[in-house]
């Protein structure tokens, strides 16, 4: 069985401070997704990222993908109260329905 | 405007008592699944279908049933529930391939007594 290792589990921080969540597997995967939810909604995409060694940018936030394609890291520069929520990463691998989610990181920003 | 529609959005029930959650896309996409999402567990892959007649069990599929006789629908069939399957569900669907983008529903909160 395939798993996403997420980290850390919980995250409170003050606004203005930069944060970075892992996201690690012993099984390489086709791609890697980082989705966020808010409470009483679905998760929602934010990226894919498909190659080794990719890096996307999105406003504050930074995603890379591992060069050997079994880890990702979401970095946000100047964490903002509006950055609060559940943060998901999410695996393919081969051609499969399976869409397998990490534990999720629950980020706080506090004013 | 493209969604998917999970119904009811919560549900109280007892122990034993069959129930069906809907689960409805207007995307015409491919794959459907069907996750619960548990507090420090994340979301676990219940059942997933890559299209019509065509399903397979995910990483919980034990309680659990579906069925895909139509693209757009993917219902969850709990035929006797246990209060170790009340979580939040959700439903979620995407288009083919391997790096595609899943939409998910709103959810529904099921309580099992």
């Amino acid at each position: 069985t395939q798993l996403l290792e997420q980290s850390p589990q919980f995250l409170s921080i003050q606004e203005g401070e930069n944060l970075t969540v892992y996201c690690n597997s012993s099984s390489v995967f086709s791609s890697l997704q980082w989705y966020r939810q808010e409470p009483g909604e679905g998760p929602v995409l934010l990226v894919t990222v498909v190659t080794g060694g990719e890096v996307k940018k999105l406003k504050r936030l930074t995603f890379q993908f591992g060069d050997a394609r079994k880890d990702s890291s979401l970095h946000i520069t100047a964490a903002q109260p509006g950055d609060t929520g559940l943060y998901l990463c999410a695996g393919t691998s081969g051609n499969t329905g399976k869409l397998i989610f990490g534990q999720g990181t629950t980020l706080q920003v506090k004013p | 405007e493209a969604q998917v529609t999970q119904n009811p959005r919560y549900l109280i029930t007892v122990t034993g008592k069959k129930l069906t959650v809907t689960c409805s896309q207007n995307m015409n996409h491919e794959y459907m699944s069907w996750y619960r999402q548990d507090p420090g567990l994340g979301l676990r892959q219940i059942y997933y279908s890559m299209n019509v007649e065509v399903t397979d069990k995910g990483d919980v599929p034990e309680g659990y049933k579906v069925s895909r006789k139509e693209k757009r629908n993917f219902p969850l069939i709990l035929e006797s529930p246990s209060p170790n399957q009340t979580s939040l569900y959700f439903c979620a669907s995407r288009t083919g391939g391997q790096n595609t983008e899943a939409f998910f529903g709103q959810g529904t909160r099921l309580t099992v007594v």
